[in-house]
């Protein structure tokens, strides 16, 4: 069953804690993605890699690091630099294809809240 | 620089009519156009796209959406409603990344919330 899996579906974090969102696909897609959704808002790219071993920061990137070791894999780390996290998290993945019209799968989504 | 307006932010129409979601876009290229659908907590489904084929793009759920390059337009449409199509919708549209050939970027609308009354 092929698809794009994110865990937690709900993570809390205190205050100075640095906490970390995964995302897994296993549908052999060299791209992948992280939003930020904010209620009223359209989503915001966070950070993006169309490759293992390589990433690009989006528009909303401060505060938040990113990996990719592993082709199906792309975790996001919100740091303590990141004040106000709280929001829903989204990672989506699409095949790299040179001049093709990419559709970008999504994930459940991660809710974080802050305590 | 690209951009997604959706035009209204709530949409309520009754079971069994029309629906209609509508979205202007603005792009330097030649972009593509798609709608997704969110429904509550849960990730975003492709409902259809547009990449410069037909301009009459159908969609799953009985749904379709019309490029109208002259009028800038990618509005959703569904000929009845049905109480599940209740959700989050949100048109994107993709235009290349200067710098990174081959891939696209997306540009998100702030999404349109359809409620369907019974």
């Amino acid at each position: 069953d092929g698809g794009i899996t994110q865990s937690p579906k709900y993570l809390f974090r205190k205050e100075g804690q640095n906490v970390t969102l995964s995302c897994e696909q296993n549908l052999n897609h060299d791209a992948m993605y992280w939003y930020r959704q904010d209620p009223g808002q359209g989503l915001r790219l966070i950070y993006y890699s169309q490759i293992v071993n390589d990433f690009q920061k989006g528009d909303i990137a401060e505060g938040y690091s990113v990996s990719r070791e592993k082709k199906e894999s792309f975790p996001l780390t919100v740091t303590s630099a990141q004040k106000n996290p709280t929001a829903f998290y989204l990672c989506a993945s699409s095949i790299r294809a040179r001049g093709l019209k990419e559709t970008q799968y999504f994930g459940p989504g991660t809710r974080l809240l802050v305590l | 620089a690209q951009s997604v307006t959706q035009l209204d932010s709530h949409v309520s129409v009754s079971e069994g009519t029309p629906v209609l979601l509508r979205c202007n876009y603005s792009s330097s290229y030649s972009p593509s156009l798609f709608w997704y659908v969110q429904h509550p907590n849960k990730g975003l489904q492709l409902l259809l796209k547009y990449t410069s084929a037909a301009t009459l793009v159908k969609g799953i759920n009985g749904f379709e959406a019309e490029f109208k390059k002259s009028e800038t337009s990618f509005h959703l449409t569904k000929p009845s409603a049905h109480m599940s199509d209740a959700a989050e919708y949100f048109c994107v549209v993709s235009d290349p990344i200067p710098s990174n050939f081959g891939n696209e970027k997306l540009t998100f609308g702030t999404g349109t919330r359809l409620t369907i009354i019974p």
